[in-house]
């Protein structure tokens, strides 16, 4: 199975700043026949589900803000807030869909310093 | 608009069968689209348990392949979880999920059912 890491756990910015949240796969999430890499974040506010924000590593979801972007390939990716709005206190979580099972990292606990 | 709703008990003992159902509206579960279940143990992360296609075809969890089953019910537009031989470790907020994608498994989770709290307690 595919472990996903992600650093920090928890993060406190400040309004308007940039908030970064990293995320690290045991194995490449690169399928090289389409180049495409199978990694995608969410966010989860407390007491709702989980919101898909970001696919394909940096494909915004419909409706999702400009502020938010995804980076990375192979192993290694980073979501980033550029200007970290009061809404965006959540966790976040990055997933795998390369292989089954799909798996999820444990999360990062953003916060409004 | 697709919708998504879990429903089933809130409560189970130890050793018994967990149901529950996802009922969806807004689109034809018999159509296209794998749809799953994942669960979230209180303050804890994601763990996925399972998918299934309208075809048939159903993937699980190995962790969990032995305890879950996962059927359509396209009559009624729903599908549903059973996990058996429950214990305190099943206790979870389940959630019931669409692939965004027609077709595969590989992929993200683009629409999510709001989630219902099993608690498995003597």
């Amino acid at each position: 199975d595919i472990v996903m890491t992600q650093s920090p756990d928890s993060l406190a910015v400040s309004l308007g700043e940039r908030a970064t949240i990293n995320c690290k796969s045991n194995q490449s999430l690169l399928y090289s026949s389409n180049n495409k890499n199978y990694l995608g974040w969410y966010q989860q506010k407390p007491g709702q589900p989980p919101k898909l924000l970001i696919y394909w590593a940096s494909t915004r979801e419909s409706g999702v803000p400009d502020r938010f972007s995804g980076s990375g390939s192979g192993t290694d990716f980073t979501l980033t807030i550029s200007s970290l709005q009061a809404e965006d206190v959540a966790v976040y979580y990055c997933q795998q869909y390369y292989s089954t099972p799909p798996s999820f990292g444990q999360g990062t606990k953003l916060e409004i310093k | 608009q697709v919708q998504l709703q879990e429903s089933g008990p809130g409560l189970g003992k130890p050793s018994e069968t967990l149901s529950l159902t996802c009922a969806v509206s807004g689109y034809s579960i018999s159509s296209a689209y794998h749809w799953g279940w994942i669960r979230q143990p209180p303050g804890k992360g994601l763990e996925w348990i399972g998918s299934m296609y309208h075809s048939g075809n159903t993937y699980y969890n190995p962790s969990l392949k032995s305890r879950v089953t996962i059927s359509l019910e396209t009559s009624k537009n729903q599908f549903s979880l059973r996990l058996s031989s429950v214990t305190a470790a099943d206790t979870a907020v389940y959630y019931c999920a669409k692939y965004r994608t027609g077709g595969t498994v590989y992929d993200a989770f683009d629409i999510w059912g709001q989630g219902t709290l099993v608690t498995v307690s003597s």
